[in-house]
């Protein structure tokens, strides 16, 4: 089952920021966290992944606790295209044949009105 | 850079043929392989896990003999749907990671929507 637990849904004005969150409390010390989207009918798109650092890219920002029991994704200035699900997972590793899953929950569906 | 194709985007065919589906990593080597399933306003389910040149790793509840995966080279892996039926009818989607340090990020393909008749 997903250890994470994330709103069904939101909605976000065009032009303002997204803010997503993400709780997973029990996350483990080396487990990291990460974010995929999908817009209907698509494979999912990787956005971006964290251990404890915030982290930066193209596409968002991540901001993760102190005590790594929560995170939140940013985008900055959400289009009609940021219209999807968006996933967070935490990773989990698994110790027979050393391979890892991506357990994908229910996500939050991010409207992005005009 | 990381692109992962995914063919066919869409099959119907007839239930009892045998469907295969190519998923390709084009700008990188990907020493793991994933196939997913999504049924409608379902999650992803993860099917089974592939490194290049091994036996896949199949989820519970999940038919090998069902569903071949080969993985044969560090950019290809085949989704073989056998004697497909109208209950194997899904939305299709596999993802790649290279190797390297272990918290690359999986890479998805954009899905094929197989339905059987």
């Amino acid at each position: 089952d997903a250890k994470t637990t994330q709103p069904t849904s939101m909605d976000c004005a065009e032009g303002r920021a997204a803010n997503l969150p993400c709780n997973h409390s029990t996350i483990s010390g080396n487990e990291y966290v990460y974010w995929y989207r999908q817009i209907h009918s698509q494979g999912p798109q990787y956005i971006i992944h964290g251990l404890k650092n915030n982290e930066t890219n193209e596409m968002a920002s991540l901001i993760i606790t102190e005590d790594r029991k929560s995170s939140t994704l940013i985008l900055p200035h959400a289009t009609l295209r940021d219209t999807a699900v968006y996933y967070c997972i935490v990773r989990v590793h698994r110790s027979q044949g050393g391979s890892e899953k991506l357990v994908f929950g229910k996500g939050t569906k991010l409207t992005v009105n005009p | 850079g990381a692109v992962v194709s995914q063919h066919p985007s869409w099959v119907i065919c007839k239930s009892g043929t045998s469907v295969k589906i190519e998923c390709r990593s084009l700008d990188f080597q990907a020493t793991t392989m994933f196939w997913y399933r999504q049924f409608p306003k379902q999650s992803l389910m993860l099917m089974a896990t592939s490194n290049e040149g091994s036996k896949a790793t199949y989820e519970q509840g999940v038919e090998k003999d069902k569903f071949l995966i080969n993985h044969a080279s560090l950019t290809l892996s085949t989704l073989t749907v056998t004697s497909a039926h109208p209950e194997d009818s899904s939305f299709y989607i596999c993802s790649a990671r290279s190797g390297g340090r272990g918290n690359q990020p999986q890479h998805f393909g954009d899905g094929t929507r197989l339905s059987i008749l």
